[in-house]
Parts: structure tokens; sequence; C-alpha cells
């Protein structure tokens, strides 16, 4: 069984660019998150789907983000533009259903370097 | 913020215990401890989960104290690919079950 799948493993781009990452969850998983970690902080939660439904995206830094999870499969996560803050890792998770217990499976991520 | 207190980094010899402290002191009684961690330039990675008892899976053990104040995880005999950071995690921030991550514990497995 296919992990959680992202791509690109690694985008460069110029500030005031645009990036779309994309996440491939584990086929069947119901819930779908993304996080970040920016230079020298913690991984900090974004947003959270369930199936298309975005469920809490308390954790979106503004709206230069959009996060789309179109038919329940897979996600984007565009930034648009870019700016040099947005520098960092952004991890996708998905896990299988919505439960106080359940697990979190996570891609490896996405390096996004804003020049 | 995160709910959690651990240690920044600690060292172990290969082949021996790895245990790893937790301190949750405001945990509520409905909350899960959480063990993820994250190797070097991958995505964190779930390692194992409790609520009141101990537990324990194929990849460690879980001990958590009677008031659930603490918790301690146990890799039994380290090896050098579990040199990783070390996130405990009892804090959802709410109705959904977004992870608040910590600063971790560095642990550093030594041949």
């Amino acid at each position: 069984e296919a992990g959680v799948t992202q791509f690109p493993s690694h985008s460069v781009i110029e500030k005031g660019q645009t990036v779309t990452l994309r996440c491939d969850p584990i086929s069947g998983h119901d819930n779908l998150y993304w996080y970040r970690r920016v230079m020298g902080k913690e991984i900090k939660f974004l947003l959270h789907f369930v199936k298309e439904s975005k469920q809490d995206e308390s954790g979106m830094p503004n709206n230069r983000f959009l996060a789309e999870r179109t038919g329940g499969t897979y996600s984007t996560l565009k930034v648009q533009p870019a700016e040099l803050e947005d520098s960092g890792v952004y991890f996708c998770a998905s896990s299988p259903f919505w439960d106080r217990a359940d697990i979190q499976y996570f891609g490896a991520g996405t390096r996004l370097s804003v020049l | 913020d995160a709910k959690t207190t651990q240690p920044p980094s600690m060292d172990c010899a290969e082949g021996r215990a790895a245990n790893l402290p937790c301190n949750h002191s405001t945990i509520s009684g409905n909350e899960y401890v959480y063990w993820y961690r994250q190797i070097h330039s991958q995505g964190p990675q779930y390692i194992i989960h409790g609520l009141k008892n101990n537990e324990t899976n194929e990849m460690a053990s879980l001990i958590i104290t009677e008031d659930r104040k603490s918790s301690t995880l146990i890799l039994p005999h380290a090896t050098l690919r579990d040199t990783a950071v070390y996130y405990c995690i009892v804090d959802y921030g709410g109705a959904t079950n977004k992870l608040i991550f910590g600063t971790g514990t560095l642990l550093a497995v030594q041949p």
C-alpha cells in the first residue's frame, strides 16, 4: 500500500511567484492535514480536511494560502504570491477515520525555498 | 503552544534501552499521549499512543504514570537508525485531531 506522497519534493521560486504543492493521501483516508515547519520553528498545523470539506483552517497564516481537496482525494496547497517567510518544509498527513485515537501518516514533505 | 515538556537532547549507546521522558501535567482526562518521531529529512512517523494503561508495540513501550502527568517512551534496543527528534504530544487543540508539536527531544544513538 502506497504511503502519503507529496510533490514536488523541493521547490525553489522567487518572491512574488506562485507555487502549488500536492498531496496524495493514503487511499481511503478521509482526513487530510497540512502542516509546515519554517526555519528554526516547530512543526505547525495549517488545516484539516474531512473528505472535501475544510474542517479546521485555523492554522492558515494568511489569505495568500489556498488549500483545496476536490473530490475528497488529493489536495493542493497554493501559495500566491510567495514571500520569503513562506520558506520551509510543508508536510501532509492523512488518517483513516475521525476518532480521538486516530494515527496520522505523514508524507516526506515538500521543501519550499523562496528567494 | 504544546502542553508537554521534554528534554532538548539525550544520548544513548547503541543496543541499550533509550528512555525518553515527557511531562504533561495539564493533560485532560480524555486526552491521549502520542509519540511521533522525525528522522532527518523525513516526515514525522507515528510510534505509539496510550490513554491510561502502559502500551507496547513492535517499535516501543509507553509507560504512563498513574496520575497521567508524565510518561516515558522506551526504545528497548536502540540502533543508529533510531537517531531522531522524538515528540510527545497530548494536545489536540480542539475538536479536530490536529497535532500540536513541541520542540521534542533529539535522541542521538552513539555507536
